[in-house]
C-alpha cells in the first residue's frame, strides 16, 4: 500500500499562478522528498526535506513539513506550462541498511494552461 | 554522468515468453531499486539492494518475478513466465547511500506490453 497519498489527484490552472500540492503519510519518516514525472519519462527529484525541518525552498518551489499532522505540502509559485507534468510526494521511513528505501503516493496531475 | 540506464525501453512479448529488464546504476551509487508503475496501483517498489544485496523484496508479487545484482554496475529484473498483468513501465533507480536524506535517480523506465 502506498505510505503517502497526495491531494488533489488532480489540478489545472493558469499559467502564473500558483500551484499548492498536499500529501499525507501514516508512519514516522526520516525525510520526505518531492519527484516530478513528465509523461512517459522517468522520475527527476525536486526537493527533500528532512524530518526535523519545518520549511524549504528552492527557486520558485516551496516544501512544508508538520511531522505532528504527518503531511506535507509542495508548492510551486509562478506557475509556467512547463510545469505541466505529475508531481509525487515519497517518504524515506527506513533505517539500518534501509535508508533510502522510499514509497511513493499517487501523485498529483498538474496542468499549467498557457 | 549518463544517468540511470535501462534497456530496452520497450518490450512487446507474448504471455509465456520470459522477459529480461537490465539497469546500469549511476556510478559509484551503492544502492538500486525496481519499481512498477501502473495507472491502478501506482509505483511500487519491487525490490532494493544495498551494496549489491537484496535487502528488502517484499514487493516482488510473485515467484515469476526475479532480480540479481551480480555487480555494482548491472542489475536484471526477470519475468517468467509473463503475463498480461505484468504489463507495466518498469524503473530502476539508484542512489549513493549516505545514510539518511538520500535521494533517488530514476531511469526512462521500460514499457513492458504482454499480450
Amino acid at each position: 500500500s502506498q505510505q503517502g497519498e497526495e491531494d488533489p489527484q488532480a489540478l489545472s490552472i493558469q499559467e502564473g499562478e500558483n500551484a499548492t500540492m498536499n500529501c499525507s503519510y501514516k508512519t514516522s519518516i526520516n525525510n520526505l522528498q518531492w519527484y516530478r514525472q513528465n509523461s512517459g519519462r522517468g522520475l527527476v527529484h525536486l526537493i527533500l526535506i528532512r524530518s526535523n525541518e519545518r520549511e524549504k525552498h528552492s527557486g520558485r518551489l516551496r516544501v512544508t513539513l508538520d511531522t505532528s499532522k504527518k503531511s506535507s505540502s509542495l508548492l510551486i509559485t509562478a506557475s509556467r506550462a512547463a510545469d505541466t507534468a505529475s508531481y509525487f510526494c515519497a517518504t524515506d521511513s527506513g533505517g539500518g541498511t534501509s535508508y533510502g528505501k522510499l514509497t511513493f503516493g499517487q501523485g498529483t496531475i498538474l496542468t499549467v494552461h498557457p | 554522468d549518463a544517468g540511470v540506464i535501462q534497456s530496452p525501453r520497450h518490450e512487446v512479448t507474448e504471455m509465456g515468453q520470459e522477459v529480461t529488464l537490465r539497469c546500469k546504476p549511476i556510478s559509484g551509487h551503492n544502492s538500486l531499486f525496481w519499481y512498477r508503475q501502473t495507472m491502478m496501483r501506482g509505483l511500487e517498489l519491487l525490490i532494493y539492494f544495498n551494496n549489491n544485496v537484496p535487502i528488502d523484496d517484499s514487493g516482488m508479487p510473485e515467484d515469476r518475478f526475479s532480480a540479481k545484482m551480480p555487480n555494482a554496475s548491472f542489475s536484471t529484473l526477470k519475468i517468467q513466465p509473463s503475463e498480461p498483468r505484468d504489463s507495466a513501465v518498469y524503473f530502476c533507480a539508484s542512489s549513493l547511500d549516505r545514510g539518511m536524506n538520500t535521494e533517488a535517480f530514476f531511469g526512462q523506465g521500460t514499457r513492458l506490453t504482454v499480450v
